[in-house]
C-alpha cells in the first residue's frame, strides 16, 4: 500500500510569487484535504476535494486554490505569496465518508517566503 | 463541529501507560472522536477513532465516557518513540470545521 506523498519537500519563494505544491493520494483513497501548519500550531484546514471539486473550505482567501485529478492526486496553488504563508503544508487523503474514515497525511512541504 | 480541550504537555515514564485526556463537551451525536500524533518534522499519524464504544487497536486504546463529553487515549507501554504531539479532534462529515488546536506534547522519559 502506497502512502501519501508530497513534493517538493522544501521550497523557498519570495513575496508576490506563485507556488504549486503536489500530492499523491494513498492508493484507494478518493478524497484529498490540504492543511497549513504554522510553527508551534496545529494544522489548519484549507480545503477538501472530492470528485475533482472543492467540497469545503476553511478560512483561507481565494488566492489559495486547488485541483484534484482523475487519479485523485491533487495540487495546492497559492498566488501573491505573503510572508505569513511561510508554513508546513500538509496533504491528507481518505475515503469519502460520513465521519468514520480516518485521514492519512503526507510529511508535508515546508514553504519559506523571503 | 465541536472543539476540543487538551492539556498542553504531559510526561510519562518509559514502560508505563500514558493516559492522554481530551474534553469535547459540545460533541454532537453523529461526531466521531479521532486521535492523531505528530512526531517532529513528520505529518500527523492516525492512531484511533471511535463514536460511542471503547476501541482498541495495535497502537492504543480509546476510552469514551458514557456522556461522550470526554475521552482518554491510552498508550499501554510508552516508549521513547511515542514522544510526540497528540491531537484530539471531533468530526462528522468533512473536515472544514475541524480544529486541531495545539494538542498535548507527550514527553516519554527514560
Amino acid at each position: 500500500e502506497t502512502g501519501v506523498t508530497q513534493s517538493p519537500t522544501h521550497l523557498i519563494k519570495t513575496r508576490g510569487q506563485q507556488v504549486t505544491l503536489r500530492c499523491s493520494s494513498q492508493s484507494g483513497h478518493n478524497t484529498v484535504s490540504w492543511y497549513q501548519q504554522a510553527l508551534g500550531q496545529g494544522p489548519q484546514f484549507i480545503f477538501q476535494y472530492y470528485r475533482e471539486e472543492e467540497n469545503g473550505r476553511g478560512n483561507f482567501p481565494p488566492r489559495f486554490s486547488g485541483l484534484q485529478f482523475p487519479n485523485y492526486s491533487s495540487e495546492l496553488n497559492v498566488n501573491a505569496l505573503e510572508l505569513d504563508d511561510s508554513a508546513l503544508y500538509l496533504c491528507a487523503s481518505s475515503l469519502w465518508d460520513q465521519g468514520n474514515q480516518p485521514q492519512h497525511f503526507g510529511d508535508g512541504t515546508r514553504l519559506s517566503i523571503l | 463541529d465541536a472543539k476540543t480541550t487538551q492539556p498542553p504537555s504531559m510526561d510519562c515514564a518509559e514502560g508505563r501507560a500514558a493516559n492522554l485526556p481530551c474534553n469535547h463537551s459540545t460533541i454532537s451525536g453523529n461526531e466521531y472522536v479521532y486521535w492523531y500524533r505528530q512526531i517532529h518534522s513528520q505529518g500527523p499519524q492516525y492512531i484511533i477513532h471511535g463514536l460511542k464504544n471503547n476501541e482498541t487497536n495495535e497502537m492504543a486504546s480509546l476510552i469514551i465516557t458514557e456522556d461522550r463529553k470526554s475521552s482518554t487515549l491510552i498508550l499501554p507501554h510508552a516508549t521513547l518513540r511515542d514522544t510526540a504531539v497528540y491531537y484530539c479532534i471531533v468530526r462528522s462529515w468533512g473536515y472544514q470545521k475541524v480544529t486541531f488546536g495545539t494538542g498535548t506534547k507527550l514527553q516519554v522519559i527514560p
